[in-house]
């Protein structure tokens, strides 16, 4: 049972907007603890995508941006793109340890 | 080029142990903390243990907490999982992930990931 929840899905037509939540409560994001997001393609290893709330890596185009508030954060692509189509995930800290979202399958219709 | 590769994965029964490596190159392992995350089949993601650059600190998931233990060898540049008393529910696929940063005590991100081992608990 993950402590932070994410949308099983969300799906978008190329060119649109999309955005997911990773909401959480008062012992993680709440805490003021950092979110992470990861993009897993179909398999494949996860990729680091966002950290430390709203930094891209290096080569992470800047379609993709992530933002936080309160106990919950959000990950955002805009100009959807068919290569986008993926798992995502947010991660934080809770209780000392490192906690994943439960995921969500970004579908480009 | 910056690199971790998995190794150790397999078919074993319930009950019986396995153990991991991870072989890391292309940065200075020793200055950073290392983990474990595991992905069931068709499943999300779970951390499932950490271990901070000069292995004064571990920390594992209530799941696995008591079974596994975790290690590293930095004159190697390699990081162990040693999988004891395996359940079915353990059927994952294993990743091994390098830390943004040197201690495992801090919200921090992985930025490094190998492509993973397989590990099948079954009879």
């Amino acid at each position: 049972q993950s402590v932070l929840t994410q949308p099983p899905s969300v799906s978008g037509a190329p060119g649109q907007r999309v955005t997911i939540s990773c909401t959480g409560s008062s012992s993680n994001i709440g805490a003021g603890y950092d979110v992470h997001w990861y993009q897993q393609l179909p398999g494949t290893a996860p990729k680091l995508l966002i950290y430390r709330n709203s930094n891209r890596p290096s080569g992470v185009p800047d379609r993709f941006s992530g933002s936080k508030s309160g106990t919950s954060a959000s990950l955002a692509i805009t100009g959807l793109q068919a290569e986008d189509e993926a798992d995502y995930y947010c991660q934080s800290y809770d209780s000392s340890l490192r906690v994943f979202g439960t995921g969500t399958k970004v579908t480009v219709l | 080029e910056v690199q971790l590769v998995e190794s150790g994965g397999g078919l074993v029964q319930p009950g019986r142990s396995l153990r991991l490596s991870c072989a890391a190159s292309g940065f200075t392992f020793d200055d950073y903390a290392m983990h474990w995350v595991r992905q069931a089949p068709g499943k999300g993601l779970e951390w499932v243990s950490g271990i901070s650059w000069n292995s004064g600190i571990t920390a594992f998931a209530d799941s696995v907490k008591g079974r596994f233990t975790m290690s590293r060898d930095n004159a190697k540049n390699s990081l162990y999982l040693q999988m004891n008393s395996l359940r079915a529910e353990d059927t994952a696929l294993y990743y091994c992930a390098k830390d943004i940063g040197g201690t495992i005590t801090a919200d921090d991100a992985f930025d490094i990931w190998g492509q993973g081992t397989m590990v099948t608990v079954s009879s």
